[in-house]
């Protein structure tokens, strides 16, 4: 089936540093979705991305679709304590239902 | 606000037991999923499920079964619980056609011993 590529598997980063991570795919999609794991919890969803090229920001989230429609990435900025967890991609195929395929997560450690 | 409630968060059984893990969403939303979540091996797909008594197998189906006989609940069943079998195990639930994201539950921790 198809697969996610995400990097990096993890991070350690300093608070108040910048986050940027990655998925590509060798398909096309028409959707790509990030979600947070906190630790103990089910992820949630931050951002939602429709369109090639576009660019949305959740507070100090920020995510591309990329205009190849294999790609997407996420930054954070000035990185909190609370930023820890485990960030999911995923992306959707439009006739399938809603079903999703995950990337296998970014690990992210911040420091105080 | 809208739900997905796992009915435990923490469960230990023996080998061999029958188990039962219970997911309601609140949402009347059509998909529902079950994943299981390893170190390492990100999100499995057990089970799906898009409308009240249909079901498809997702990329781990054995050793589980699934049970939706109404729309807000649906079950995956361990016939008969393995040690490899102890994992996170996350529900989630998504609105039907269109590519709209997940609302997952808080997860059940099951450890078989």
């Amino acid at each position: 089936g198809q697969q996610l590529n995400q990097s990096p598997q993890s991070m350690f980063i300093q608070e108040g540093e910048d986050v940027s991570m990655n998925c590509t795919s060798s398909s096309i999609f028409n959707t790509w979705l990030w979600y947070k794991q906190d630790p103990g919890e089910g992820p949630v969803l931050l951002i939602a991305l429709y369109k090639a090229g576009e660019l949305t920001s959740n507070g100090r989230l920020t995510a591309q679709f990329g205009i190849t429609r294999k790609d997407s990435f996420l930054n954070i900025s000035a990185s909190i304590p609370s930023d820890v967890g485990i960030y999911f991609c995923a992306t959707s195929i439009f006739t399938n239902a809603g079903k999703s395929t995950f990337g296998d997560g970014t690990t992210l450690t911040v420091k105080p | 606000d809208v739900k997905v409630t796992q009915s435990s968060r923490y469960l230990v059984k023996r080998t061999g037991e029958k188990v039962f893990l219970e997911c309601v969403q609140d949402m009347d939303h059509e998909n529902m999923f079950w994943y299981r979540q390893d170190p390492g091996l990100g999100l499995r797909l057990i089970y799906f499920s898009y409308d009240v008594k249909m079901k498809e197998k997702g990329d781990i189906p054995e050793g589980y079964s699934v049970s939706r006989e109404k729309k807000e609940r649906f079950s995956l069943i361990l016939e008969s619980a393995s040690t490899n079998q102890t994992s996170m195990y996350l529900c989630a639930s998504s609105l039907d056609r269109g590519p709209y994201g997940y609302t997952f539950g808080s997860g059940t921790r099951l450890t078989v011993v």
